[in-house]
């Protein structure tokens, strides 16, 4: 059975604390990708990579950053959480960038609140 | 004009009903369209997909295309209280990156 895992499913910071979100997945992907989810405002995609030490800004890159060492991680930093950022995060990795075999797989979440 | 428009509902229908779910795009040159499910507490799933004409049709549920009308539509038979889920319409986008509509969320009424 095919896995995206998110290590923390629920985390509760303070403001300006730095947070790492880990992303592993078991399928061999070349792409990784970390969304955040809100009520009335859907999936948003932050970053993305293609292939390791690779990253690229998505839509809403401000205050966010990457890093994926190895072909099977992919960790999003909040360099200092404000409670913005307060969402529900999720990552996702693919076999192929087009067409239909660009299915993305999607880890649980990991539900981060910033007070 | 947002790529791709859907209306968040909640849509509560009771169990046994045919459901009808519907996006807007506003790109014809869009190719194929995707349904993803996504469980309370859960990340997204691809349900299906389609490509820009005609209809595909899996178990209880079938994907339609409207091109003329830059229309996407999910219909699910005999509508089951494990239905009872957030369904996300997509598509790939000029660059390549799946846009997603803001998922419709659906209760299924025992």
């Amino acid at each position: 059975d095919v896995k995206v895992t998110q290590s923390s499913r629920y985390l509760v910071k303070r403001t300006g604390e730095k947070v790492f979100l880990e992303c592993v997945q078991d399928m061999d992907h070349e792409n990784m990708f970390w969304y955040r989810q809100d009520p009335g405002l859907g999936l948003r995609l932050i970053y993305f990579s293609y292939d390791v030490k690779m990253k690229e800004k998505g839509d809403i890159p401000e205050g966010y950053s990457v890093s994926r060492e190895k072909k099977e991680r992919f960790s999003l930093i909040l360099e200092s959480a404000s409670t913005n950022q307060t969402s529900m995060y999720l990552c996702a990795s693919s076999a192929h960038r087009t067409g239909i075999a660009g299915e993305l797989f999607f880890g649980e979440g990991s539900r981060l609140t910033v007070l | 004009q947002k790529e791709v428009e859907q209306d968040p509902g909640p849509l509560s229908v009771p169990e046994g009903a045919i459901v009808s779910l519907n996006c807007t795009y506003s790109n014809s040159a869009f190719q194929y369209f995707m349904w993803y499910r996504q469980y309370s507490r859960k990340g997204p799933e691809l349900l299906m997909y389609t490509y820009s004409s005609g209809n595909k049709e899996d178990g209880r549920f079938t994907a339609q295309v409207d091109k003329s009308s830059k229309y996407i539509s999910l219909f699910i038979r005999d509508s089951q209280p494990s239905d009872s889920a957030t369904y996300l319409c997509a598509t790939p986008n000029r660059d390549d990156k799946i846009i997603f509509g803001k998922g419709t969320r659906l209760h299924i009424l025992p």
